[in-house]
């Protein structure tokens, strides 16, 4: 079955530190692959997106990700983590045979600890 | 302009009561989508339109009635609804609802609290 995993329900890191947030996805292609942020009582926003080409692609708000098609992840990093990225971090997926269909993982909340 | 907006913020309707909540776009965009969000849980689709006609109904209760004016405006109409029904309404747009091998970003609106008393 098709489907998009996030094993961390909750993260918690320092300010500064690093992160590493996991997405691994099980599909028959690779489909497309995207982050979105949300904040509490908001909508989603784009953080980036993996169609093809270069494995890593970068985003806004300094995020990167980092798209291994051996391991069929889509890992989320950033190098130094601010207080204003506690959030709801949603990894997604649509397939690349049918158009616009997202299908979200479950989500991982990020605490950011002073 | 990216900005999808919502209306109402909040909403709170008994379960006899009959109430629309209302999305806009002016970005030109033909696609527009209803997703439903528990808390703590992922955004799930409900309906896509594109160039205004109903274009995929994810098998949604017929309490749930949606409609597209004009390109810019989708509405969901809510009737009888059940306390479970509460939940975060997201609505969304894109330029085109997409095909195979093309995806077209889709843009959020900020939602639509909805409670259920």
């Amino acid at each position: 079955a098709q489907s998009v995993t996030q094993p961390d329900i909750h993260i918690t890191v320092s300010e500064g530190a690093s992160l590493e947030l996991r997405c691994n996805y099980s599909y028959g292609a690779t489909p497309y692959l995207f982050w979105y942020v949300q904040s509490p009582g908001q909508g989603l926003q784009l953080l980036l997106k993996y169609f093809s080409g270069d494995t890593l692609v970068q985003g806004i708000k300094g995020f990167e990700a980092e798209f291994k098609r051996s391991q069929s992840s889509f890992n989320l990093r950033k190098p130094s983590v601010h207080w204003s990225d506690a959030a709801e971090y949603f990894c997604a997926v649509a397939p690349n045979n049918a158009g616009n269909m997202l299908t979200f993982g479950g989500g991982t909340r990020l605490m950011v600890k002073p | 302009d990216t900005e999808v907006t919502q209306t109402p913020k909040h909403l709170v309707m008994g379960m006899t009561n009959k109430k629309s909540l209302k999305c806009e776009q002016h970005m030109g965009h033909r696609a527009m989508y209803w997703y439903k969000q528990k808390a703590k849980k992922p955004p799930e689709l409900m309906f896509v339109y594109s160039y205004e006609k109903l274009s995929i109904n994810e098998s949604v209760p017929s309490r749930f009635s949606p409609e597209c004016p004009n390109s810019s405006l989708l509405n969901l109409h809510l009737h009888a609804l059940q306390p479970e029904d509460s939940a975060l309404y997201l609505c969304a747009s894109s330029q085109d609802q997409g095909r195979p091998n093309l995806f077209y970003e889709q843009y959020f609106g900020p939602g639509t609290r909805l409670t259920v008393t």
